[in-house]
This record gives structure tokens, C-alpha cells and sequence, in this order.
């Protein structure tokens, strides 16, 4: 069971957009920074998305973050068949002390 | 170009020690723009973080592994290490070395490879 709850799949067809939600509590997503990770089949994570909705360096403007409260939302426009992976979510959870994620959601591209 | 590239054994017997070593090129471990940490994923599963170890030297343990778990650096060989002792089958999993700016602990900017240990006599 994780501290973060994503969805377990999502799918959307080429060109579409997807969003992809993480429930946390007021102790992480509420007073901490989100970040947003890719894992494609068989490779180590890459980060997405930092601080919300901050993207480093490479990472295309198709993908994006945002936070509202105990929740955080990425985004993706214009869906491509090599977005298809695994996404998390994380952050600190300071009644754990603790860096939480998310269970991960798997994107399929129809 | 800041890169991690885990080593150690891939079979580990069960009550023994997993002792992992990260390379990291590209930057320097005791900079104070970065933190170094562990992170682990069983087959199948999601991401558990292990902990981190920040320039100064300060540890942050995930509380569940905190007594099992030791991370460490050697600044003159730019390496950092994990230590998990009286290893079970339940850390059979691909142990990541990570790293990430400073501000803020939960975003890993930079990851290694992966490298699978399976524990198992």
C-alpha cells in the first residue's frame, strides 16, 4: 500500500492528452514539493517533472505538473507510442520522515 | 555529464550483507549543489527509497530500513556505498544509485543503471 495513490492504468490514443492524478495527505503533497517520474519498460526512472511543475533540462513541453492541495496532476499532450511506461509520483512525507511515491500508473497508448 | 554507475555482487545470501558501490562521474560527491541516495524496486513492484546522504554528511534513512542500513562516501574515490545488513528475499530487488539537487530530497535528477541482487543461498 503506497502513501501516494495514483491510478492504476490510464489510456488515451495518439495526439491525445492524459492526466494522471497523485493523492497525498497535508504531512506530504500538501507542504512538499511533487516530482514526477518516467520508467520505461526495462530502464531506470527519469525525472519529469520537480518542484510541481518545474521540467528539467530535455524534457519536452508536452509534459506537464501541477498541485493543488493534498494532490498533484501530470500531464501529457500530444500522446506518442514511445510514452507508453510507467509513471510515478514522490515526495517527503515529514510525519514519516520519509520520501514517499506513488504506486505507479501505466500509460498505454491505443 | 553527471553519471552513476552501480557495482557489486548479485547474489547475496540470506542474514548477510549487501555491499553495493556507486561511481559518480561528471560531478564531484562532496559538492553542495547535490545529495547521493539509494533507491530500490522489487521485480514488479514500485519505487521504495532507501536514503540519502547530503554533502555535509548528514544521513536520511527510510525508517523501515534504518537499522539495517548504513550510507556512506569516499570523497577520494567519488564513490558513495550502501550497506543493507541480515538481508531476507524480500530485498530481492534492482538497487538504484541516485542523485539530485540539494533543495529538495524527494526529486532524483539523476539515476544509474540499475543493478539486480537477488538474495538467496
Amino acid at each position: 500500500q503506497s502513501v501516494l495513490t495514483q491510478p492504476p492504468s490510464v489510456s488515451a490514443a495518439p495526439g491525445q492528452k492524459v492526466t494522471i492524478s497523485c493523492s497525498g495527505s497535508n504531512s506530504s503533497i500538501g507542504s512538499y514539493y511533487v516530482s514526477w517520474y518516467q520508467q520505461l519498460p526495462g530502464t531506470a526512472p527519469k525525472l519529469l517533472i520537480y518542484e510541481n511543475n518545474k521540467r528539467p533540462s530535455g524534457i519536452p513541453d508536452r509534459f506537464s505538473g501541477s498541485k493543488s492541495g493534498t494532490s498533484a496532476t501530470l500531464g501529457i499532450t500530444g500522446l506518442q507510442t514511445g510514452d507508453e511506461a510507467e509513471y510515478y509520483c514522490g515526495t517527503w512525507d515529514n510525519s514519516l520522515s520519509n520520501v514517499v511515491f506513488g504506486g505507479g500508473t501505466k500509460l498505454t497508448v491505443l | 555529464q553527471l553519471q552513476l554507475q552501480e557495482s557489486g555482487p548479485g547474489l547475496v545470501k540470506p542474514s548477510e550483507t549487501l555491499s553495493l558501490t556507486c561511481t559518480v562521474s561528471g560531478a564531484s560527491i562532496s559538492s553542495s549543489r547535490y545529495y547521493w541516495g539509494w533507491i530500490c524496486q522489487p521485480p514488479g513492484q514500485g519505487l521504495e527509497w532507501i536514503g540519502s546522504i547530503y554533502y555535509s554528511g548528514t544521513t536520511y534513512y527510510n525508517p523501515s530500513l534504518k537499522r539495517r542500513v548504513t550510507i556512506s562516501v569516499d570523497t577520494s574515490k567519488n564513490h558513495l556505498s550502501l550497506k543493507l545488513s541480515s538481508v531476507t528475499a524480500a530485498d530481492t530487488a534492482v538497487y538504484y544509485c541516485v542523485g539530485g539537487r540539494a533543495q529538495d530530497i524527494a526529486a532524483f535528477d539523476y539515476w544509474g543503471q540499475g543493478t539486480l541482487v537477488t538474495v538467496s543461498s
